[in-house]
């Protein structure tokens, strides 16, 4: 059964400081590493990440895959209250596009 | 990017009663359309993946015939919560993937409904 397990659980942080939210993984035929920001509604794609090495940015976050150790990395930079949210990192390891989930990361950045 | 819509947002119903909730793709078509379920600070839990044109594939746990899946074009797929109880409210978010055009791994969401069932 493939597995996503995402640290920390929650992240309290002011505004300005960095963070950086793991995500590792197990699955049995990996395709694809997506992060997603949830605020109070559905997820919204961020990130999709295939290859080992590879950085992706947008403004202030980037990601990075390694898939020799199976894990990733959501960075944010100079942090902002709008960036307070559940980051949640999911796995597509098969066929049919379909994705396993982690628990999610709760971000508060306070003023 | 592709659009996806979900109806209704938010609906409250009593025990017993069945709800459905529509999940369309907009200006595009998906071949795969995917049912979570989100309880209250938790994750997505994949209840169901659904092909156009074919039954939909149910995750361990999740009773096929209390949520009724039905995929009968590539822009809309329904679920209807059967008999609701209060064990099932919930927020069901809907997601479509196999998009043209699209990486071929991505999935887009839909905003979401949330069923409160009293």
């Amino acid at each position: 059964e493939d597995k996503v397990v995402q640290s920390p659980l929650s992240l309290v942080v002011h505004e300005g400081d960095t963070v950086t939210l793991n995500c590792s993984y197990e699955v049995t035929n990996f395709r694809s590493l997506l992060w997603y920001k949830q605020e109070k509604k559905a997820p919204t794609f961020l990130f999709m990440l295939t290859s080992s090495g590879i950085e992706k940015k947008s403004g202030r976050l980037s990601s990075i895959l390694d898939k020799k150790e199976l894990f990733s990395i959501l960075n944010i930079t100079a942090t902002q209250t709008g960036d307070s949210a559940v980051y949640l990192c999911a796995v597509n390891g098969g066929s049919n596009y379909k994705l396993t989930f982690g628990k999610g990361t709760l971000l508060t950045v306070n003023p | 990017g592709a659009v996806v819509s979900q109806h209704p947002s938010r609906v409250i119903c009593k025990s017993g009663t069945s709800v459905k909730i529509e999940c369309r793709s907009l200006d595009f078509q998906a071949t795969t359309m995917f049912w979570y379920r989100q309880f209250p600070k938790q994750s997505l839990m994949l209840m169901a993946t659904s092909n156009e044109g074919s039954k939909a594939t149910y995750e361990q746990g999740v009773e096929k015939d209390k949520f009724l899946i039905n995929h009968a074009s590539l822009t809309l797929s329904t679920l209807t919560v059967t008999s609701a109880h209060p064990e099932d409210s919930s927020f069901y978010i809907c997601s479509a993937g196999g998009v043209a055009g699209a990486s071929g791994n991505e999935q887009f969401f839909g905003p979401g409904t949330r069923l409160t069932v009293l």
